[in-house]
């Protein structure tokens, strides 16, 4: 079992440009959470995906948005990007839409330069 | 919304001690209280949780407590190794804030030879 996949694993962008960061979860789990760690920081959640459709959402900007796709992978799309969301975003799956006992990736990280 | 404190920020023992790292939460409606180590380079593993109807758990060398009258639950590691070495992150699932996790600041947990 690879557990929870995401790549790439380091990507720099310049201000105003958009990213795509992608995900696949554990086999077997069929929820997808994408959260951002700043340095020194713990996780904030930013949203939730179950079933092709985000679920939950946490206090997130509209320049963040996502997808889960068919197979339970999923992509967070960042638009018009700050240097502000430079920082280190984590994917985690779980079994049937819940945020308990969750399977991070190792995340990608994303400088804005 | 939730919000989590942790304490101490960093966190030195020397081998084979105890360390206790301390976390408060806000909302009385959370009910479920995991923790998770996170090595560099790597993303966030579950350790152990708890939910609010226990006071106690154990596994192995590692104890949570709750205490919800004061809302605060800790995490005991006893006789701590080198591996011990890692960020540890409380945090907290509120039914009250829509079930979302909420993590805390993290303790940068140090284990001296």
């Amino acid at each position: 079992d690879a557990g929870v996949t995401q790549s790439p694993t380091h990507l720099i962008k310049t201000r105003g440009q958009q990213v795509t960061l992608r995900c696949s979860p554990k086999s077997g789990h069929d929820t997808v959470s994408w959260y951002q760690q700043a340095l020194g920081q713990g996780p904030q959640f930013i949203f939730q995906y179950y079933e092709e459709e985000e679920r939950q959402r946490g206090n997130f900007p509209d320049r963040f948005s996502g997808h889960q796709f068919p197979n339970y992978s999923s992509e967070l799309n960042v638009n018009a990007l700050l240097l502000g969301d430079s920082a280190l975003y984590l994917c985690a799956s779980s079994p049937g839409r819940t945020n308990e006992k969750l399977f991070f990736g190792s995340g990608t990280q994303l400088s804005v330069l | 919304g939730e919000n989590v404190e942790q304490h101490p920020s960093t966190l030195s023992v020397q081998e084979g001690d105890s360390a206790v790292i301390k976390c408060t939460y806000s909302d009385s409606a959370s009910n479920y209280f995991p923790w998770y180590k996170q090595e560099l380079g790597k993303g966030p593993q579950l350790i152990i949780d708890i939910r609010s109807n226990v006071g106690e758990k154990k596994d192995q060398r590692i104890a949570v407590t709750l205490n919800k009258t004061a809302k605060h639950f800790s995490l005991h590691i006893t006789e701590t190794q080198p591996e011990d070495s890692a960020v540890y992150f409380c945090a907290a699932i509120s039914t009250g804030g829509g079930n979302k996790l909420t993590f805390g600041t993290g303790t940068q947990l140090k284990v001296e030879l």
